[in-house]
């Protein structure tokens, strides 16, 4: 039971474009939303997080976006670097724990 | 800070045998978690611990599994026996109570054969 969905498993944009990654979930119980980006042969590192009760948070070149009506939340990067290029996974919590995606490669051409 | 550290940083062992994986979690930090990472399910949480008690073990897929923390510096993944479907990447991580910004260590690649 995936409560929490990725359906791209990868991605591909032009340096300096926006790259908009997208996370489905299930469970209505979910209060807090994050964004992780991991590097080949290093752990998740924790990049961007928003609250259930807002709709909208912004850090630098990254925004996270959420639909709660819709169940779906997103990561925008603009504009995209060569060095965002990485798996994105989309995690949600309820409790102490954290529910990951399956996770998006993102791939920034230059 | 040395930051979550896992070890070994890869395992190859055959189909049977025990594995026991490692990690020290960040000092001062009271939550520790354990993922395993596959192509097919991503992330998935196996077990969590909180002041070093195991408090959802629901993750553990099945008996082969056990996990421990006996204080609040060290905890172990043990798997016996192993077998193939078990190859994966293994990941701690701790945080303190409530806080969702987890640090990872690097992992642990486990390959049976």
């Amino acid at each position: 039971d995936q409560q929490v969905k990725q359906n791209s498993p990868s991605l591909s944009v032009q340096e300096g474009r926006i790259s908009i990654l997208n996370c489905d979930y299930t469970n209505s119980m979910f209060d807090y939303f994050l964004w992780y980006k991991k590097y080949p042969a290093e752990g998740p590192t924790f990049l961007i997080s928003i609250s259930s009760i807002k709709d909208k948070n912004e850090d630098g070149r990254f925004t996270v976006f959420l639909n709660k009506s819709a169940k779906h939340l997103s990561l925008h990067i603009v504009p995209s670097q060569p060095g965002d290029s990485a798996v994105y996974f989309c995690a949600a919590s309820y409790g102490n724990k954290l529910v990951f995606g399956a996770g998006t490669i993102l791939r920034v051409k230059s | 800070d040395a930051g979550v550290i896992q070890s070994p940083r890869h395992e190859v062992t055959e189909m049977g045998q025990e594995v026991t994986l490692r990690c020290k979690p960040i000092s001062g930090h009271n939550s520790l978690f354990w993922y395993r990472q596959t192509m097919m399910r991503g992330l998935e949480l196996l077990i969590y611990f909180n002041n070093n008690v195991p408090i959802d073990d629901s993750g553990m897929p099945e008996d082969r599994f056990s996990a421990k923390m006996p204080n609040a510096s060290f905890s172990t993944l043990k798997i016996q026996p192993s077998e193939p479907r078990d190859s994966a990447v293994y990941f701690c991580a701790s945080t303190q109570q409530g806080d969702y910004g987890y640090t990872f260590g690097s992992g642990t690649r486990l390959t049976v054969v």
